[in-house]
């Protein structure tokens, strides 16, 4: 099976603007989470979406935002960017597996730099 | 508030020692606790995990250790080699009931000497 690919992976964007993020999940995989990961704050959740609903939040402001459409791939968006917000955007795929918990598999990231 | 706290931040391990990496978590609701491994410029990979219904999990050189009452958990790693130098995560999640939320620790960086 082909893993979780994100796209794209690198990207440079100013102050102000906004940003969109794609995550396509492992085949099968009904749940995609997005984590924001920064070296001062380490692995942040950002969201989780299942079938197209978003099923948890983290604590991040409203300019974070994301959607699930029906064959699960997965979108972030960011508005009106920050310098704070470059970090390495990293999307997971979960599965149930029996016992019921999930098994979260992580894409490459995407790499934002905001100048 | 974080969580789930790590320790150590760095550890320097010959090759062919054993490597130890600590976590404690405050959340009793967690049940489900990964390891993942990540390479720089690399996401996070699964390593192993673990159920608080068991005390030790292994997996070829890699065994998870779990201490329910103490609300700690750690990885070992035996036979340390230089290609296991990375940056490891331990993290915890709740019932899958309540969605696929990882919180994690703050990461330790592990570097294996030849």
């Amino acid at each position: 099976k082909a893993g979780v690919t994100q796209t794209p992976r690198y990207l440079i964007k100013t102050r102000g603007q906004q940003v969109t993020l794609s995550c396509s999940p492992i085949s099968g995989h009904r749940s995609v989470s997005w984590y924001q990961q920064t070296p001062g704050q380490g692995l942040q959740f950002l969201f989780e979406y299942f079938s197209e609903t978003q099923r948890n939040k983290g604590n991040f402001p409203g300019r974070f935002s994301g959607r699930q459409f029906s064959n699960s791939r997965s979108e972030m968006n960011v508005s009106t960017l920050e310098l704070g917000d470059s970090a390495l955007y990293l999307c997971a795929s979960s599965f149930v597996l029996a016992g019921g918990y999930n098994e979260q598999f992580f894409g490459p990231g995407t790499r934002l730099t905001v100048l | 508030q974080q969580q789930v706290k790590q320790s150590p931040q760095s550890l320097i391990v010959q090759k062919g020692g054993i490597s130890i990496i600590n976590c404690a978590y405050e959340n009793t609701a967690f049940d489900y606790f990964p390891w993942y491994q990540q390479f720089p410029g690399k996401g996070p990979a699964l390593l192993i995990a673990i159920r608080p219904d068991v005390s030790e999990k292994k997996e070829g050189r890699f065994t998870i250790s779990f201490n329910k009452s103490a609300k700690q958990f750690s990885l070992h790693i035996m036979d340390s080699q230089p290609g296991d130098s990375a940056t490891y995560f331990c993290a915890a999640s709740k019932p899958e009931t309540s969605g696929s939320r990882l919180t994690f620790g703050e990461g330790t960086q592990l570097t294996v000497n030849p």
